[in-house]
Parts: structure tokens; C-alpha cells; sequence
């Protein structure tokens, strides 16, 4: 059974200081996604890496997955009180279906 | 491109009723997902299509839910006999290269 674990499972900052958020597994992945939730919403996709030690950068966020494409990592520069929100990593694991981890709460204060 | 749209937003029923919730995918995508997400917890994969074709069922997915997609397009997942445990976000996503998936709003089913 893939499992994805998200830590911190919650994390409270300051505007203006950074942070970074893992996704870990001991399965390999096809891909990962990383998507934000906020409450009463879906989930919106904010990006998709699959290949070992790609990094994309989406304005302040950079998002890194492993080199074996077991684990990904979130880094926000300069945390905005918009960047709150639930963050969900998502494993591709067949072409056809994705697995989530349980997500980190990620709340700046102003 | 409107994107993958739910309805309702929100239902709220009364133990032991069917309730019926429906998916319009982005217009082109040929795959279509539900999920269902419990407070504090990620999306859980529930079942997804291929076109029409129902290619696979979680076993979350109990002889009391069902989904269709008809004609390919729009899908639909009924409860029935409805329980208190069945109160979550049920989401849908559509896809058309996999594995990106876009998600709709969801619909909040709360089981009194």
C-alpha cells in the first residue's frame, strides 16, 4: 500500500518569512502533484514534476521531488497572508490514479 | 474553459434517503474521478472512468454507492440508504493527460 506523509501537519508563520513543507513515501512515484485546498473548496493543482531531482518554480513557491521520486518538498519565500491554506501533495502511482497525503495547514499571519 | 463543475454545492438529508450528486468534467477530458474527503484527512479515491466505461471501484465504494457516465460527458454517484457516516466532501476531477488532475468545488453532504 503507497503512503504518502505530509509534515508539518501544521505550521504557523509570520508574513514575510519562509518555509518548506515535505511530502515523504517509501514507493516510488511516477509523479507527484501539489495542490492547494481552502475550506469548502477543491483542491487546486499548482504543479506536476516527474522526474527525479526536477524543480519548478511558481513564482515564490519551489517545488523539488526527489532524485529516487520517494519524496517532494514545498518551499514559499516570503509567505503571503493568500499562501494560507491546506497544501496536498498527490503520488502518481499507475498512469491513471493519484494518492493523497493528509495535507499541511499552512497559516501566515499578518 | 469553465472548468469541472458540481452540483449541488451542498446537500443536507436525513439518515436512510438517496441522495444523488452530479459532475460536469472539463470538455475534452476523457477521464473522470470521484474522491470523497473527511475533515482533516486527503482526498480518497472512489471510483474513475474512461469515457464511459467504469474502470475501477475502491473498496470505500459500498454496494450502496453507484456512479454512471452515461455518454462520456457528465457522471453522476448516488447513495443510497444514506448514514451518518457517509457525511464528507464527495469531489470529482477530470483529466486528460494523466496523472494531472483538475478538481471541481465538491459537494458537501451532511447525514442527519
Amino acid at each position: 500500500t503507497q503512503l504518502l506523509e505530509q509534515s508539518p501537519q501544521f505550521l504557523s508563520i509570520q508574513e514575510g518569512e519562509n518555509l518548506t513543507v515535505y511530502c515523504n513515501s517509501s514507493s516510488v512515484f511516477s509523479s507527484l502533484q501539489w495542490y492547494r485546498q481552502e475550506p469548502g473548496e477543491g483542491p487546486v493543482l499548482l504543479v506536476t514534476v516527474v522526474t527525479g531531482g526536477e524543480v519548478k518554480k511558481l513564482k515564490r513557491l519551489t517545488f523539488q521531488f526527489g532524485d529516487a521520486r520517494k519524496d517532494s518538498s514545498l518551499h514559499i519565500t516570503a509567505a503571503q497572508p493568500g499562501d494560507t491554506g491546506l497544501y496536498l501533495c498527490a503520488g502518481g502511482w499507475r498512469d491513471d490514479k493519484i494518492i493523497f497525503g493528509k495535507g499541511t495547514r499552512l497559516h501566515i499571519l499578518p | 474553459d469553465t472548468g469541472v463543475s458540481q452540483d449541488p454545492r451542498h446537500k443536507i438529508t436525513k439518515r436512510g434517503q438517496n441522495v444523488t450528486f452530479r459532475c460536469d468534467p472539463i470538455s475534452e477530458h476523457n477521464r473522470l474521478y470521484w474522491y470523497r474527503q473527511t475533515l482533516g484527512q486527503g482526498p480518497e479515491f472512489l471510483t474513475y472512468f474512461q469515457n464511459e466505461a467504469q474502470l475501477e471501484k475502491s473498496r470505500l465504494l459500498s454496494d450502496r454507492f453507484s456512479a454512471e457516465r452515461p455518454k462520456g460527458s457528465f457522471s453522476t454517484l448516488e447513495i443510497q440508504r444514506t448514514e451518518q457516516g457517509d457525511s464528507a466532501m464527495y469531489l470529482c476531477a477530470s483529466s486528460f493527460v494523466v496523472p494531472t488532475q483538475y478538481f471541481g468545488p465538491g459537494t458537501r453532504l451532511t447525514v442527519l
